[in-house]
């Protein structure tokens, strides 16, 4: 049964420092998302994407963070200057409709 | 801004015993997905109910979303140590232009003593 992948499994970064988490979406899905979740809290929603752009972000999606599909396969989550608050679990998903959402093992990203 | 509150937060019952976990909002969701997570690992996806009234089985487990999709239920029936863990809902909002956005309830940890 194919899955959502993503890498690495764990990074660890100093603040400051820029972090690509990356993910592989199931081959026929259309619909690409980006989650975190805080030690202890819930999964919250970062961005949507679709048709190669942007459909929604948050309000965490902020300027320090951009997505990207470079390849047609991968769809990357870039934190350009990493802060303490940024420690979480980076959750990819993808799903082929927008209401059922797939989601890979996830990144634990540990900012020091 | 869409709220998903589940009930119970935790649930210790025995091998055998029946259990519903519950997930309420104010708001209408197109859509509502139950999902499994273990410690460190993403969540998993059990089942996803889209009409109101709808009732899906998997097996001991039993889903229902409300008419008026605001809220949701998962019941296991029998449960076996093998069901422990941390229950997840999430809606995807009705309407507007939100593309999948999901908001999760903060979830529910079953503990099934053998």
């Amino acid at each position: 049964e194919p899955e959502v992948t993503q890498t690495p499994s764990h990074q660890v970064t100093q603040m400051g420092q820029e972090v690509i988490l990356r993910c592989v979406p199931i081959s026929n899905h259309l619909y690409f998302y980006w989650y975190r979740q805080i030690l202890g809290q819930k999964v919250e929603f970062l961005v949507s994407f679709y048709n190669n752009e942007i459909s929604e972000k948050s309000e965490i999606f902020d300027d320090q963070f951009s997505v990207e599909r470079p390849d047609g396969s991968n769809f990357t989550l870039k934190i350009r200057s990493t802060k303490l608050e940024d420690s979480a679990m980076y959750f990819c998903a993808s799903g082929r409709a927008e209401e059922t959402q797939y989601f890979g093992p996830g990144t634990r990203l540990l900012v020091l | 801004t869409q709220l998903l509150e589940q009930s119970p937060q935790f649930l210790s019952i025995q091998e055998g015993e029946n259990l519903t976990v519950y997930c309420n909002s104010s708001s209408v969701f197109s859509s509502l997905q139950w999902y499994r997570q273990e410690p460190g690992e993403g969540p998993v996806l059990l089942v996803t109910v889209v009409t109101g009234g709808e009732v899906k089985k998997l097996k001991r487990l039993t889903f229902q979303f409300g008419d008026a999709r605001k809220d949701s239920s998962l019941h296991i029936t029998a449960a076996q140590p093998g069901d422990t863990g941390l229950y997840l809902c999430a809606g995807a909002p009705a309407g507007g232009t939100s593309y999948g956005k999901l908001t999760f309830g903060q979830g529910t940890i079953l503990t099934v003593h053998p």
